[in-house]
């Protein structure tokens, strides 16, 4: 199994929809959690950090469920600039990327 | 501008021949490292460092080899590539440790043939 897991996708959406992604990490003891962006053929970027409450920067909306081992990224009204990958990051004790989800917002 | 520069954007080269990406960045960061991120499998750390003169072997050293002579330097060095180091890489930097905001540099697309 994965240390980090995610759904490949892709994620094809239309503007103003909700799109919901998941990531499953393995090593309970992981104690910070984060979601970076990748563009197409550019570095990754950070997005937001994952905080134990949940937290929430605009239309996007973390989340982290230590009981089940996962973290989530909310995105609500989709825009078509929201295309991209989005890469979970989970650190036990070094940055452990997930693969990423590939989304595409279509007008 | 804040930032993390790498060189060359672009590398085609043959194996074996010896080859060096650089790395810079000018936030004074002290956390560098080294990613190669390939399909499917996601960004994997080669080499990190936490401060001048101290790296350390990340999950995929293996044909890797990196020095932190400054602190704003941190090249890689493939002393002998094969076609399965062709990969994108990526070079980051931190203020802190790993658990702080990654910078990433703008990646290195190298094809070995």
């Amino acid at each position: 199994r994965k240390e980090v897991e995610q759904d490949p996708g892709p994620f094809n959406v239309p503007e103003g929809a909700t799109v919901a992604f998941n990531c499953t990490y393995s090593n309970s003891a992981s104690q910070s959690f984060f979601w970076y962006r990748q563009d197409c053929r550019k570095e990754p970027k950070l997005l937001m950090s994952v905080y134990s409450s949940g937290n929430e920067d605009g239309r996007f909306t973390a989340q982290l469920n230590r009981a089940s081992q996962y973290i989530s990224l909310l995105i609500r009204d989709s825009k078509l600039s929201d295309s991209a990958t989005y890469l979970c990051v989970v650190i036990p004790n070094d940055m452990r990327f997930g693969a990423g989800t590939r989304l595409t917002v279509k007008p | 501008e804040a930032q993390v520069t790498q060189n060359p954007r672009y590398l085609i080269t043959v194996t074996g021949k010896k080859l060096t990406v650089t790395c810079s960045q000018n936030m004074n960061h002290e956390y560098m490292s080294w990613y190669r991120q390939d399909p499917g499998l996601g960004l994997r750390q080669i080499y990190y460092s936490m401060n001048v003169e101290v790296t350390d072997k990340g999950d995929v050293p293996e044909g890797y080899k990196v020095s932190r002579k400054e602190k704003r330097n941190f090249p890689l060095i493939l002393e002998s590539p094969s076609p399965n180091q062709t990969s994108l890489y990526f070079c980051a930097s931190s203020s802190g440790t790993v658990s702080y905001e990654q910078y990433f540099g703008p990646g290195t697309r190298l094809t070995v043939t």
